[in-house]
């Protein structure tokens, strides 16, 4: 089964530290690029950050660009997303998301989505 | 950047009746565009991409037209589970990703 589990939420103060980690299992993860989704509570859909399948190329929104890093072990199918200098605006569950593949072609729409990991920033 | 404005923001319906969603592009997004559906409590499920073509798994009472700016969801007969609220998004200013502000499906 296609699967995608995130891990690493919890409550953090302001101006603090958090790693989110999403594991990865059912398909060949190191052929897909992936992305952090993310969503305020009773709100949108935010996107947050891309890698390409190998890592080489990282993709990210303007407000978490030089805050946040995103990251993937092809080796241990899991992807990373490192967030520093954490505001109360960056509370939100954040999902990671498969970017849709079909018949060797990649659609830029996410078609498998981990359950989420909730992210509380607060003092 | 371009910004999906969905409409209405809450459409209240009855089973077996039909959904019209509507997104619009603030400026051409050929027909990179798809639609997500989320339940309360669920992550985003992928309905349709590339404006007209429905993921695997997805009814065929869902259908998805238009392209340029003007992009439309109709669910044809509506069933008890598809109330929830309807996303769209678009990837044109590649390599950003943009979601609409959905659209809230709402039992009558």
């Amino acid at each position: 089964e296609v699967q995608l589990l995130e891990s690493g939420g919890g409550l953090v103060q302001p101006g603090g530290s958090l790693r989110l980690s999403c594991a990865a299992s059912g398909f060949t993860f190191s052929s897909y690029a992936m992305s952090w989704v993310r969503q305020a509570p009773g709100k949108g859909l935010e996107w947050v950050s891309a890698i390409s399948g190998s890592g080489g190329s990282t993709y990210y929104a303007d407000s978490v660009k030089g805050r946040f890093t995103i990251s993937r072990d092809n080796s241990k199918n899991t992807l990373y997303l490192q967030m520093n200098s954490l505001r109360a605006e960056d509370t939100a569950v954040y999902y990671c998301a498969r970017e849709f593949r079909n018949g060797g072609y990649s659609y830029d729409a996410f078609d498998i989505w981990g359950q989420g990991t909730m992210v509380t920033v607060s003092s | 950047e371009i910004v999906l404005t969905q409409s209405p923001a809450t459409l209240s319906l009855s089973p077996g009746e039909r959904a019209t969603l509507s997104c619009r592009a603030s400026q051409s997004v050929s027909s990179y565009l798809a639609w997500y559906q989320q339940k309360p409590g669920q992550a985003p499920r992928l309905l349709i991409y590339d404006a007209s073509n429905r993921a695997t798994g997805i009814p065929a009472r869902f259908s998805g037209s238009g392209s340029g700016t003007d992009f439309t969801l109709t669910i044809s007969s509506l069933e008890p589970e598809d109330f929830a609220v309807y996303y769209c998004q678009q990837r044109s200013n590649w390599p950003q990703y943009t979601f609409g502000q959905g659209t809230k499906l709402e039992i009558k």
